[in-house]
């Protein structure tokens, strides 16, 4: 079995500061871990995937996140926010035992952006 | 360039009506998968499909629901008899199949059961 939890629903911060969006996972198995966006009606965009080579991993739009076995933990950063990083983030953890690729999603983080 | 295609984006039902809702996989993807987000939560996992073949349906309700994936056309989520609760958004994901762990999501079917 395995679970996310992504520990804060929203996240406020000022345009130009730095962006943190906590998540822990647990799984039985090694994991894989990704973390997408999801813009206001539009659909999910994977922004970064951990799949166990590196553990801090880039992604697209000045994103990274550090996969802590340690810690169970993947959270996802950003030195610099800005006003179109506003959106919904889920961490998703897909273990290496399943069939196919089926994901288990975190509840989401609601990040505003404030000028 | 085609991404994951659904449509309709929007969809309006009275309670008792029939949902269909469509998704057409990204070219090559032969996997495709559905999900479903309640207002204000995340993405829950309802079924999983190859071409003629559901693979997996463990997070589809026993009842109303069903899902295909015919060796032509698009995947279809057919939902009987709707209810207020199934109101949500629907989206269709797809993958080649290889282990990459990324799905290619479509912009999803908003049901909205009056």
């Amino acid at each position: 079995a395995q679970s996310v939890t992504q520990l804060d629903s929203h996240v406020s911060v000022s345009e130009g500061t730095p962006v943190l969006l906590r998540c822990n996972y647990s799984s039985s198995y090694s994991p894989s871990l990704f973390w997408y966006v999801q813009h206001p009606n539009k659909g999910l965009q994977l922004l970064l995937k951990y799949t166990s080579a590196a553990t801090l991993v880039k992604g697209i739009n000045g994103f990274e996140a550090e996969f802590k076995k340690s810690e169970t933990s993947f959270h996802l950063t950003k030195p610099s926010a800005h006003m179109s990083d506003a959106a919904e983030y889920f961490c998703v953890v897909s273990a290496l035992d399943n069939a196919g690729n089926m994901l288990t999603f975190g509840g989401g983080t609601r990040l505003m952006v404030k000028p | 360039n085609a991404g994951v295609m659904q449509n309709p984006r929007h969809l309006v039902r009275r309670r008792g009506q029939e949902a269909r809702l469509r998704c057409s996989p990204m070219k090559g993807h032969s996997h495709v998968y559905w999900y479903r987000q309640l207002p204000e939560e995340g993405l829950k996992f309802m079924v999983y499909l190859q071409k003629e073949n559901i693979i997996d349906e463990s997070g589809m309700p026993k009842e109303r629901f069903s899902a295909e994936f015919p060796k032509e056309g698009p995947s279809i989520l057919r939902i009987q008899q709707v209810v207020r609760g199934d109101s949500a958004a629907y989206f269709c994901a797809s993958s080649s199949g290889e282990y990459t762990g990324e799905l290619f999501f479509g912009e999803g079917s908003r049901l909205t059961v009056l």
